[in-house]
C-alpha cells in the first residue's frame, strides 16, 4: 500500500494556460475523489469516479474542468485557460467502497499558482 | 444540504495537557460515519478517527477520543496528553459531496505550547 500520490506536487501558471494534475489512488481503491482546498478553508469537494464512471460533480466544477479516469486506475485533473482563482490545493483522495465506512485517505495535495 | 461547523479557529495547550475539539454539523443521513483528519505543515490530510454514527459507544484512537452527541449532532475530538507533533489543522468530516464523500468544516488550528 503506496498511498495516494499527486503529481505534480508544484505549479505554477500564467492565467490563461492549462494545467494537468494526476493522481494515482491506493491500489484496488475503487472510488476516487478530486478536492480544492483554500488557504483557510477546509477541503471542497468537486468530482468524484466509481471505477471509471464520473458519477457526481459539484457547482465548482465549472466547464473549464475536467477530469477523467479512464481504466479506473489513476486519473487526471485539467483545467483549461486558468484564472487567478483557479490558484489553490488540489487534493485526490481514494476509498474501497466495499469496506464498511468508505474511509477517504487523502495524497499530498497539488498546489497551483496563477500569475 | 450537509454543513460542518468548527467554531474554534484555534485553539492553544501546554504540551501533555488535555484539549477538546468542537464540531457540530447537520445531515439528512439516517446511518453514517464521522471522521476527524489532521492537517499538518507538510499539508497531507491524515485520518485520526472515525465514529460510526449508530454505535453509542464513543471511538478512541490511543491518545484520541471523541464525544459523539448524536442528538446534538456534536462530535468533538479529545486529544491527551497533548504532544507537540499533535500541532496541525484539525477537520471534522460528515457525509455529503458526492456519495460517500466528505463536507468538512473550516478547521481548528491546534497549537501546542512546550
Amino acid at each position: 500500500d503506496t498511498g495516494v500520490s499527486q503529481d505534480p506536487r508544484h505549479k505554477i501558471t500564467k492565467r490563461g494556460q492549462n494545467v494537468t494534475f494526476r493522481c494515482d489512488p491506493i491500489s484496488e481503491h475503487n472510488r476516487l475523489y478530486w478536492y480544492r482546498q483554500t488557504l483557510g478553508q477546509g477541503p471542497e469537494f468537486l468530482t468524484y469516479f466509481q471505477n471509471e464512471a464520473q458519477l457526481e460533480k459539484s457547482r465548482l466544477l465549472s466547464d473549464r474542468f475536467s477530469a477523467e479516469r479512464p481504466k479506473g486506475s489513476f486519473s487526471t485533473l485539467e483545467i483549461q485557460r486558468t484564472e487567478q482563482g483557479d490558484s489553490a490545493m488540489y487534493l485526490c483522495a481514494s476509498s474501497d467502497s466495499l469496506r464498511s465506512g468508505n474511509t477517504i485517505y487523502f495524497g499530498e495535495g497539488s498546489w497551483l499558482t496563477v500569475v | 444540504a450537509q454543513t460542518v461547523t468548527q467554531s474554534q479557529p484555534e485553539m492553544s495547550v501546554q504540551e501533555a495537557e488535555t484539549v477538546t475539539l468542537s464540531c457540530t454539523y447537520d445531515t439528512s443521513e439516517s446511518d453514517y460515519y464521522l471522521f476527524w483528519y489532521k492537517q499538518p505543515p507538510s499539508r497531507q490530510m491524515i485520518l485520526v478517527i472515525r465514529q460510526e454514527a449508530y454505535k453509542q459507544q464513543n471511538a478512541t484512537e490511543n491518545r484520541f477520543s471523541v464525544n459523539f452527541q448524536k442528538a446534538a449532532k456534536s462530535f468533538s475530538l479529545k486529544i491527551s496528553d497533548s504532544q507537540l507533533g499533535d500541532a496541525a489543522m484539525y477537520f471534522c468530516a460528515v457525509p455529503g459531496g458526492g456519495a460517500d464523500g466528505l463536507t468538512f468544516g473550516k478547521g481548528t488550528h491546534l497549537i501546542i505550547q512546550p
